[in-house]
């Protein structure tokens, strides 16, 4: 089954605790996002990665970090987090073949910094 | 910079009556594309439905279909026959052409009453 999957779903941590949220497609797609969600505020991109060692900024990468060493994960890591980072995180990937560019996204995960 | 603006943050229809979205973005772009994304309670992003600017003809998802208005930067989401499962935040969203940077609107809250 295609499927972008996250661990943990739910995560509560405190301030200062270095953590990574893991995200792995099955579905060989080269582009792969992390977004937060907040009430009021939609989904907002914090970084994406067109492909492998290839990764770029999105509107709120402050606080986070990325890597794509290989095409199937794209780990976000939290190395200081802090209380405003809590929120829903989702993973999302697309594939470029034929312009179908369809962004499937991960079940999500909701992180409480304490 | 590229917006995506839902002025509705919240909406009501009666079960099988027709309701209409709406959405408008800015950008100087002339090749992105549009989608609408659904959210039901389970928190799981679903594509409702995706729009090329190239193409002048509105897309249609069964009982979902968009009025795209080129000119006037909108992009509204017509859902008929609405049924209970179509409660769910609505989110809007704009993306360029060959670039997977997605941009999110805040959401509109979807309520179907019985």
């Amino acid at each position: 089954e295609a499927q972008v999957t996250q661990n943990p779903r739910y995560l509560i941590t405190v301030t200062g605790k270095k953590l990574t949220v893991t995200c792995s497609q099955n579905m060989n797609h080269e582009y792969m996002s992390w977004y937060r969600q907040d009430p009021g505020l939609g989904l907002r991109q914090i970084y994406y990665s067109m492909n492998v060692e290839v990764t770029d900024k999105g509107d709120v990468p402050e606080g986070y970090k990325v890597s794509r060493k290989e095409k199937r994960n794209f780990p976000l890591i939290l190395e200081s987090p802090s209380p405003n980072q809590t929120s829903l995180y989702f993973c999302a990937s697309s594939s470029k073949e034929g312009y179908t560019d369809t962004q499937y996204f991960g079940p999500g995960t909701r992180l409480t910094v304490l | 910079a590229q917006t995506v603006t839902q002025s509705q943050p919240e909406m009501s229809v009666q079960e099988a009556e027709t309701v209409t979205l709406s959405c408008t973005y800015d950008t100087s772009e002339s090749d992105y594309y549009l989608f609408w994304y659904k959210q039901p309670p389970s928190r799981q992003m679903i594509l409702v439905i995706r729009q090329e600017a190239y193409k002048q003809q509105n897309a249609t998802e069964n009982r979902f279909s968009v009025n795209f208005q080129k000119a006037a930067k909108s992009f509204s989401l017509k859902i008929s026959d609405s049924q209970l499962g179509d409660a769910a935040m609505y989110f809007c969203a704009y993306r360029k052409g060959r670039d997977d940077k997605i941009i999110f609107g805040k959401g509109t809250r979807l309520h179907i009453l019985p």
